[in-house]
């Protein structure tokens, strides 16, 4: 059991659909990141958040829209997504740097699947 | 492109072997360098952090940094069925930003 949460777990949608994910830590963290891991792929960092605000932004589709309202909250807004989209979502948090080795712990991740 | 490569494996060996995995970056600025376990299904799990040249244990594992050949590297002694898993590397570059490898695949045979 980490000190990082997800819901869903699992979530299917269709192309016009809007979900959102949830991403929780209870480490004390102050730093936030999306990863999206598709099959055979390396883990692809999507956003991170320090200290509520935005500091990476990787050229992610503007059909995804993340949301940090606190450090310990991290959400991920779907819409119209595409079959392609479908991938094991993780959320992981850390120190911000220059306090530590910062190691990302992760969250159990929420399998999404986009027909 | 910041790039991180493992042989995707499957690397196979006997129980009570030692696993190697192996590890290889580009990014000479690189400063800290984590090694992750993922069972299938599950998300990855913190093993073991390096940022010194040489080696570094913790149990059955140990770590070892190569710097100046931009090389890490997982040994697992007395290997476990239960070590059975992908193993990803991961080299934090500076700021906020890590870069993962796609894994290699570690079989245990018992």
């Amino acid at each position: 059991e980490t000190g990082v949460t997800q819901t869903p777990r699992h979530l299917v949608m269709g192309m016009t659909n809007k979900k959102s994910l949830k991403c929780e830590q209870h480490l004390g963290h102050n730093a936030m990141y999306w990863y999206k891991q598709s099959a055979k792929k390396p883990l692809e960092l999507m956003f991170v958040y320090s200290l509520e605000e935005r500091v990476e932004n990787n050229s992610v589709p503007s059909r995804f829209s993340p949301e940090c309202p606190n450090s310990s909250h991290l959400f991920l807004h779907l819409h119209t997504l595409q079959p392609e989209d479908s991938a094991l979502y993780l959320c992981a948090s850390s120190q911000a740097p220059g306090t530590g080795i910062n190691e990302q712990f992760f969250g159990p991740g929420t399998r999404l699947t986009v027909l | 492109q910041k790039e991180v490569e493992q042989n995707s494996g499957p690397l196979s060996v006997p129980e009570g072997a030692i696993a190697s995995l192996n590890c290889t970056y580009s990014d000479r600025g690189s400063q800290s360098f984590f090694w992750y376990r993922q069972y299938s299904g599950k998300s990855p799990e913190l093993i073991m952090f390096i940022y010194s040249n040489g080696d570094k244990e913790d149990g059955r594992f140990t770590a070892q940094l190569n710097k100046a050949s931009q090389y890490v590297s997982l040994l697992i002694r007395d290997s476990q069925p239960s070590d059975s898993a992908t193993y990803l590397c991961a080299v934090r570059l500076g700021g906020f930003k890590t870069i993962f490898g796609a894994g290699t695949r570690l079989f245990v045979k018992a």
